[in-house]
């Protein structure tokens, strides 16, 4: 199992749909959770930390479920500003992040 | 502050050349972490330094690849001698210890330093 894993997609969606992306892990012990977005030929830009209890920023919705080991994201009224590569971190060990290979989204009008 | 600053953005070198990506990371921040990108490998942690001391380098592919970070403002990786398959965007990254209430700001990531070795 791939410590970090996400369904590459690609996701193509209207504006105005919802979304939701997940994404699993293999360290039982993780603690610290993110999502990040990568547009073409940019960095890995910070979206969203991940809370045990769920979080909600806007249109974005992260949540977290330790037992079966995945973390999702949920985009609601999608934009066309929100095409990009979203990815999915985990902490393995320490300070060690993992990044999952990402998911293309696409959203058209 | 500025963010994380990798240079230079572009590197275009011949096979078995000596190349080096410099990165000054964010003032205050405690780790400074490497990572390679391509289409077909994704996000790869290369090595990362807490304190300025190397942590974990297993991501380093071999011994072509080294890094230092000689103080809290500046890292380097080198890769000497370079080649065809070494061409990648590198990253440099920087945050605050795991420890820190701070963390929860998740990594910085400079702009890059995009190398092409022919």
């Amino acid at each position: 199992r791939k410590e970090v894993e996400q369904d590459p997609g690609p996701f193509n969606v209207p504006e105005g749909a919802t979304v939701a992306f997940n994404c699993t892990y293999s360290n039982s012990a993780s603690q610290s959770f993110f999502w990040y977005r990568q547009d073409c030929r940019k960095e890995p830009k910070l979206l969203m930390s991940v809370y045990s209890s769920g979080n909600e920023d806007g249109r974005f919705t992260a949540q977290l479920n330790r037992a079966s080991q995945y973390i999702s994201l949920l985009i609601r009224d999608s934009k066309l500003s929100d095409s990009a590569t979203y990815l999915c971190v985990v902490n393995m060990k320490g300070d060690d992040m993992r990044f999952g290979a990402g998911t293309r989204l696409t959203v058209k009008p | 502050d500025a963010g994380v600053i990798q240079s230079p953005r572009h590197e275009v070198t011949e096979m078995g050349q000596e190349v080096t990506l410099r990165c000054k990371p964010i003032s205050g921040h405690n780790s400074l972490f490497w990572y390679r990108q391509t289409m077909m490998r994704g996000l790869e942690l290369l090595i990362y330094f807490n304190n300025n001391v190397p942590i974990d380098d297993s991501g380093m592919p071999e011994d072509r690849f080294s890094a230092k970070m000689p103080n809290a403002s500046f890292s380097t990786l080198k890769i000497q001698p370079s080649e065809p398959r070494d061409s990648a965007v590198y990253f440099c990254a920087s945050s605050f210890l795991l420890d820190s209430p701070l963390y929860r700001y998740g990594y910085t990531f400079g702009s890059g330093t995009r190398l092409t070795v022919v």
